[in-house]
């Protein structure tokens, strides 16, 4: 129990154009699901959290415009890179938290690494 | 000072020893203890979850939580090649709506 999916795994993309991954819980209902962005041979950075049927809450330095999510059910969560360029390239990792389990923890997906020429 | 503090190593050991990896932190209103593990270019994994002070064993990982020094610990018994990963720490407090703080992570190399 406890998957989550992203997709696509990886995606190459000129730069300007726009991105979107997915992240779905596959056999569970999160109503609280997190966006992570992480460097090479660096931890986690939070950048979001996503609340299903509400806005997202974005950390200090991260551009809500820029990043836009939408949490639109209890299993989908959506991250579109905006206008991406080169310095967005980075592994984004969504997690999601299995709340009837009754834990703070977090199932993550197998991140989507994303590289802008 | 980082909340969560953690040895990013890396630490290289034999096949078959024992392995000890912490994390210190400095916020006592954590509650919430998790180790995730993380191999190159993959997701994290959860896994041992914690909560409060003490100790939990799965397998051949032992989890340790010793709120009055404010240290965890995740020790791996009879390690093998396969346990080669990045080994984080994560913390949370009851009012972090889930939130984690996380640690740098650790790492490790088992060598055959």
């Amino acid at each position: 129990g406890a998957v989550v999916s992203q997709h696509p795994s990886w995606v190459i993309c000129k730069s300007g154009t726009s991105v979107k991954i997915e992240c779905r819980s596959l056999d569970f209902q999160a109503t609280t699901m997190f966006w992570y962005r992480q460097f090479p041979k660096q931890s986690l950075m939070l950048m979001a959290t996503s609340n299903e049927g509400s806005k997202a809450t974005y950390e200090q330095g991260v551009e809500k415009d820029k990043f836009l999510i939408n949490h639109a059910s209890l299993t989908l969560s959506t991250l579109t890179v905006t206008s991406a360029h080169p310095e967005d390239s980075s592994f984004y990792i969504c997690s999601a938290v299995n709340q009837l389990a009754g834990t703070d923890s977090q199932y993550f997906g197998p991140g989507t690494r994303l590289t802008v020429l | 000072q980082k909340e969560v503090e953690q040895d990013p190593g890396p630490l290289s050991v034999p096949e078959g020893a024992i392995v000890s990896l912490n994390c210190t932190y400095s916020n006592s209103a954590f509650q919430y203890f998790m180790w995730y593990r993380q191999y190159s270019r993959k997701g994290p994994e959860l896994l041992m979850y914690t909560y409060s002070s003490g100790n939990k064993e799965d397998g051949r990982f032992t989890a340790q939580v010793d709120k009055s020094s404010k240290y965890i610990s995740l020790f791996i018994r009879d390690s093998q090649p396969s346990d080669s990963a990045t080994y984080l720490c994560a913390m949370s407090d009851v009012d972090s709506n889930y939130q984690l703080i996380w640690g740098a992570g650790t790492k490790l190399i088992i060598k055959p």
